[in-house]
């Protein structure tokens, strides 16, 4: 079975500008998560999918980021324009809500750094 | 608010010892508590998890034990081998929307 996959693995840009971050889950994965972790630390939920409904975005800074999940498979986080404090890795993660819903299955993640 | 306290920051123990890991949580309501393994330029990696109904766990060399009494809960490994080398997460549910407290994480060394 194929896992999670991310792209881009690393994006460096400059503040102000916008970037985006796409995610494949694992086939027939319904629960799809967006995570930020910074350096030295665990990571954060920005939001949660279960098919293509946003059932839990309270954590997402909803003035620059934005998310969607077309279909209810892939998706894509979007930020713009970055700012500094955008730095971190940007990991996706997804589970099987019938079978475990808190076995979540992470992919590489996206190191994005804002200069 | 809800928090997962990680203790030690970093370990670092002799290939072949012991090493043991702890975390305490703050939210009563919590039932789910996993331990997830994360290597430089991966994701983070579920190893191993418990439930509150269970108070021990084990997996070959990994075993999880939970006091719910005491909101404790710790990851014991053994015969530790230069592959454990990683940093590692403990997490505790929140609520009913499966979400997930994360502790800070232990970069735990295997000196060989």
């Amino acid at each position: 079975e194929a896992g999670v996959v991310q792209s881009p693995r690393y994006k460096i840009i400059e503040k102000k500008q916008p970037v985006a971050f796409w995610c494949n889950p694992i086939s027939g994965h319904n629960t799809l998560y967006w995570y930020r972790q910074n350096l030295g630390q665990g990571p954060e939920l920005l939001i949660r999918y279960e098919n293509e409904e946003a059932v839990d975005d309270s954590q997402l800074p909803k003035d620059r980021f934005s998310a969607e999940r077309l279909k209810g498979v892939d998706s894509t986080l979007k930020i713009q324009p970055a700012e500094l404090g955008d730095s971190a890795v940007y990991l996706c993660a997804s589970s099987l809500l019938k079978r475990d819903p808190y076995e979540q299955y992470f992919g590489p993640g996206t190191r994005l750094t804002v200069t | 608010g809800e928090n997962v306290e990680q203790h030690p920051s970093t370990l670092s123990v002799q290939e072949g010892d012991s090493a043991v890991i702890k975390c305490t949580y703050s939210d009563s309501a919590s039932n789910y508590f996993p331990w997830y393994k994360q290597e430089l330029g991966k994701g983070p990696q579920l190893i191993i998890d418990i439930r509150s109904n269970v108070g021990e766990k084990k997996d070959q060399r990994i075993a999880v034990t939970l006091n719910k009494t005491a909101k404790h809960f710790s990851l014991h490994i053994t015969e530790t081998q230069p592959e454990d080398s990683a940093v590692y997460f403990c997490a505790a549910s929140k609520g009913s929307n499966y979400q997930l407290i994360w502790g800070a994480g232990t970069k735990l060394i295997i000196k060989p």
